[in-house]
């Protein structure tokens, strides 16, 4: 079975620090992760995703992640933190040809000014 | 303006008086699905589409059904809805095309509330 594991209930960060949000996954086979964010009353905007190739994926809104196979995790930075990026954020996972998407817990970012 | 819409947006019902939550999708995907949104559990699927008529459950199936009549639409029903259905729910939609990297875009949410 694929899950993921977002081992940070809430990030806590300084504006103009960088930022890193944690996942970790299980999935037999090749996995494809993604990163959504979800801001307060709103529903989940995608940010990125990864699916083969370059180990650093690149997102919106600055945000970037980076697949380690070897350390199973797929965590999203980001350079400079600003206080608009305070929201929750889920990681999930899917394997290859699988149809279900498994999120993780999700984990509450607050940047302060 | 390519987008996943569901009515209402916020329901407060009773213990046992069914329901319906409509979602329609305006992008032609082929993938359908409905989530729970849970303090401290994220999302959980209950139920996914592949293309019209064609449904499976997903991890929380129990108490729910669904139907997929229209390629662009997948209503929620909840038949007897019990308080522990009281949840926040999601409707996402993607296409599909076999390997499972289409990204999936979600609604704007349902919070219900069952009394």
């Amino acid at each position: 079975a694929q899950s993921v594991a977002q081992p940070e209930d809430q990030v806590n960060v300084a504006e103009g620090n960088p930022l890193t949000v944690k996942c970790t996954y299980s999935v037999s086979g090749n996995p494809y992760l993604f990163w959504y964010v979800q801001y307060p009353n709103r529903g989940l905007q995608f940010l990125l995703k990864y699916i083969t190739g370059d180990n650093l994926v690149k997102g919106s809104y600055g945000f970037e992640a980076e697949f380690n196979k070897s350390q199973t995790s797929f965590h999203l930075k980001k350079p400079s933190a600003l206080v608009s990026d305070s929201a929750l954020y889920f990681c999930a996972v899917r394997p290859l040809g699988g149809y279900a998407l498994n999120f993780g817990k999700g984990t509450s970012l607050l940047v302060t000014p | 303006e390519a987008q996943v819409t569901q009515n209402p947006r916020y329901l407060i019902t009773v213990t046992g008086k069914k329901l319906t939550v409509t979602c329609s999708q305006n992008m032609n995907h082929e993938y359908m699905s409905w989530y729970r949104q849970d303090p401290g559990l994220g999302l959980r699927q209950i139920y996914y589409s592949m293309n019209v008529e064609v449904t499976d459950k997903g991890d929380v199936p129990e108490g729910y059904k669904v139907s997929r009549k229209e390629k662009r639409n997948f209503p929620l029903i909840l038949e007897s809805p019990s308080p522990n259905q009281t949840s926040l729910y999601f409707c996402a939609s993607s296409f599909w095309r076999g390997s499972g990297t289409d990204t999936q875009y979600f609604g704007p949410g349902t919070r219900l509330t069952v009394l």
